[in-house]
Parts: C-alpha cells; structure tokens; sequence
C-alpha cells in the first residue's frame, strides 16, 4: 500500500482565516514533505520533514506553518494568505531522504478570497 | 545553476503512435532521476527511479532509459487511458538532506 492520504480536497478561506491542512500515511515513512504546485507548473517544495524533525525550509512565508505531530502526520497550518497563495498542495512522503522514492497524496486545492 | 529541461512541452499521438519524452538534465553529481505521471487536479503517481546511465525500467507500454546527460521515456503504442502530464525530477543535495527538483512535464494526450 502506496497511499498518502489528505484532507480537506478543497479549502476555501478567506485572508484573515486560520486553517490547517492534514496528511497521514501509514507506510512506515520517516520523511515527509509539502510541495505547493500551481496550474501548469511543476510542484515546488515548501518544507522536509524528517524523523519528526524540519530539515528543509525553502525559504516559504511564515504565514505557512508547518507541523509534524508524529511520524506518519502532517499538518500545514494556514494563516493571512493572499490570494496568490492559491494552488495545489500536495504532500508526499519517502521511506527516508535518501534513495527513496516520494509517495504523493492527492492533493489539497486551496482558493484564497 | 542545477536544472530540469523536458521536451516537448506537449504532445499529441494517435492510439498505437509510439513516441519519446525527454528529460534532460544538468546537475553536479545525479543522485536519482524519477518519472512520474500526474493526472489533472491529482497528486503524481511515481512511475520509475533511475541512478546510473545504461539502466532502464519498464512498466507495461513505458520504458524509461537514462543517460550521462537525459533520460527518455518511450510510450509504446500508446492508448487513450495514457493522456497525463509526465514529469521527470532529480534529486539534489541541499544542507544535509535530499529534495526532488521537477521539470515543468511533458502534456501528453492520446488520440482514440
């Protein structure tokens, strides 16, 4: 079983809302990661998590905060957005960052207002 | 600057049209090429990982091939279920630990 689960499928918020994005695998996976893909882009990487730990920070707006409670959740937590935050956000998850392929859920479309 | 090229940015083939994707490549030291393929409005499905030129992977009417400098994936008659966008990422070092840097994909559709 390959899967990654997230929820919600679709989010609408608007800039002064609070809301929080969930992943869960169940692979034994002890690297997870968020990407943000916009319409006719590839996905970019927002953040790495390994071992529960934060390894990767690409440089993302502190209005993205991200959070892994244990070892197969993922939390984004969404605060003041702007409307050009709206897009596609994916997470994945890897047996390790190493030689490991990624496993992507299905993705969260948010729409900023 | 490491990069991910693909080409064509979209292409049309008949059902049973065999055809090639590209991918190619310009990173110091490739520590993995992977295929994936991503439907519209979904997450991308893994379909191969690839680590040292001369090696190749199938999986059904897909085969992926890897070179010094690319990697090609060759659709072999193709059929409509085919249609995605495939993309091609590689795997980089950054501060101890491992990220994937995509290509911008390949729009494939398949004609009945």
């Amino acid at each position: 079983d390959t899967e990654v689960t997230q929820t919600p499928k679709h989010l609408v918020m608007g800039m002064t809302n609070k809301k929080s994005l969930k992943c869960e695998q169940h692979m034994g996976h002890r690297a997870m990661y968020w990407y943000k893909q916009k319409a006719k882009k590839p996905p970019e990487l927002m953040f790495v998590y390994s071992y529960e730990k934060l390894s990767i920070n690409e440089s993302v707006p502190s209005r993205f905060s991200p959070e892994c409670p244990n070892s197969s959740l993922l939390n984004l937590h969404l605060h003041a957005l702007q409307p050009e935050d709206s897009a596609l956000y994916l997470c994945a998850s890897s047996q390790g960052t190493g030689r490991y392929e990624q496993y992507f859920g299905p993705g969260t479309r948010l729409t900023v207002t | 600057e490491d990069q991910v090229t693909q080409s064509p940015e979209a292409l049309r083939l008949q059902e049973g049209e065999s055809s090639s994707l590209n991918c190619s490549y310009t990173v110091s030291g490739l520590r993995g090429l992977f295929w994936y393929r991503q439907d519209p409005g979904k997450g991308p499905e893994f379909l191969f990982t690839l680590y040292s030129a001369g090696e190749e992977k199938e999986k059904e009417r897909l085969k992926a091939t890897l070179t010094k400098k690319e990697s090609f994936l060759h659709i072999t008659a193709p059929k409509p279920e085919d249609s995605a966008t495939y993309l091609c990422a590689v795997r980089l070092t950054q501060g101890g630990s491992e990220k994937l840097v995509f290509g911008k994909g390949t729009k494939l559709t398949v004609n009945p």
